[in-house]
Parts: C-alpha cells; sequence; structure tokens
C-alpha cells in the first residue's frame, strides 16, 4: 500500500515567521514530489515540485526531499494571513508517463495576524 | 491563463441515477485525469486517459464509473447507478504530456446524492 503521510495540524504560526510542512512516503519507487495549496472548498493549486534530493527555492517557498529518509518538506517564509490554507503532499509512484498522484490528507495552515 | 473548466459545478442526483461531470481540458494537453475527495479526506485518484483510452485506473474506478472523450475538446466521468458514497468533489486535470510534471486541476464538481 503506498501511503502519503502528514500531520493533519493545525499548524499555526504568527504573520512573518516561518512555516514547516512535512511529509513522509512508504515506496522508495516514488520519482516526483509535489507541494499543492487547497483553500476551503477549492481545487488544489501547485505551488512547488522537486525530483531530486536537497533544496528547490521558489518565492518565500523552499522544498526539501531527502529520498533516504523517504522525507518531503515544506518551507513557508515570511508567513501571510492569505497562505492560511491546506497543504497538499503528493507523489507520483507511476513510472508510466501519467501522473497518478498520491496525495496525503494535507496540513491545515493558520497563519496569525 | 489556460484553464481546466468543470461542469457543472454541483449537482444533486437520487441515489441510483446516473450522473455524467464534463470537462474541458487545456487545448493543448495530451493527458486527462479524474480524482476526486470525499468531504474531509484525501484527494484521490481515479483514471488518467491519453490517447482516447485509459491509461491507469484505481481500485476506486470500477464497472459504475467509465471515462469517454466524444468530441476533440470535452472529457466526461459517468457514474452509471450513484450510490451515496460517491457523493464528493470531483477534480478533472489534465497534463500537457510526458515530462510536462505540472497537473492542472479544474475547479470541481461537487456531487452529492441522496
Amino acid at each position: 500500500q503506498k501511503e502519503v503521510e502528514q500531520n493533519s495540524g493545525p499548524l499555526s504560526v504568527p504573520e512573518g515567521a516561518i512555516a514547516s510542512l512535512n511529509c513522509t512516503y512508504s515506496d522508495r519507487g516514488s520519482q516526483s514530489f509535489f507541494w499543492y495549496r487547497q483553500y476551503s472548498g477549492k481545487s488544489p493549486e501547485l505551488i512547488m515540485s522537486i525530483y531530486s534530493n536537497g533544496d528547490k527555492e521558489d518565492g518565500r517557498f523552499t522544498a526539501q526531499l531527502n529520498k533516504a529518509s523517504q522525507y518531503v518538506s515544506l518551507l513557508i517564509r515570511d508567513s501571510q494571513p492569505s497562505d492560511s490554507a491546506t497543504y497538499l503532499c503528493a507523489v507520483n509512484y507511476s513510472g508510466a508517463g501519467s501522473y497518478q498522484l498520491t496525495f496525503g490528507k494535507g496540513t491545515k495552515l493558520s497563519v496569525i495576524p | 491563463e489556460p484553464e481546466v473548466t468543470q461542469t457543472p459545478s454541483h449537482q444533486v442526483t437520487q441515489m441510483g441515477q446516473e450522473v455524467i461531470l464534463r470537462c474541458v481540458p487545456i487545448s493543448n494537453h495530451l493527458y486527462f485525469y479524474w480524482y476526486r475527495q470525499i468531504l474531509g479526506q484525501k484527494v484521490e485518484f481515479l483514471v488518467s486517459f491519453y490517447n482516447n483510452e485509459i491509461s491507469e485506473k484505481s481500485e476506486i474506478f470500477d464497472d459504475q464509473f467509465s471515462v469517454e472523450r466524444p468530441d476533440g475538446s470535452n472529457f466526461t466521468l459517468k457514474i452509471r447507478s450513484t450510490k451515496l458514497e460517491d457523493s464528493a468533489m470531483y477534480f478533472c486535470a489534465s497534463e500537457e504530456g510526458p515530462g510536462a510534471n505540472v497537473l492542472t486541476f479544474g475547479a470541481g464538481s461537487r456531487l452529492t446524492v441522496l
């Protein structure tokens, strides 16, 4: 059974702080890793993708991947109230070319003004 | 910015009825997907579709479900005989092609089965 695990939260951080979101996955064959943001009642919106070990930065967001530990994280610097949402970790287990993503249940982030 | 369009946004149906959810993927995209999310639960993969056939499907996608691309633009999900547990948000997504690595999701269709 291929699983993606996240702490469901809620994670509360003050405005301007760093929010740290974590995710573990079960299958060592996983190739691609994604962080999506989902506002309540809305569809997932891609924030970051990462494919190789190490850090990847995009603006206020940094994704970190450690394949040996089967661990992915997302750091949000200078958190804003508009960052309040549920953050979904997703992993692509398929090597067939299509993107069959397995999602975690998500971590709810609340940024307090 | 190109977007994936889904209709209807909300459908209420009686148990046992057939439902068709419609999607217009981004025009130059080649891979199409359906995912669903039961309220408060994970987003779950249902099916992927490429070159006019199903490329992968999950255990959820049983004989009650079918997909088709009846013309060059629409991509539909049919649930033949709805059950209460089919109540969920259904998301269509599309991807430009292998290596593009970006799924674009539609806004979703909320299905309520009574």
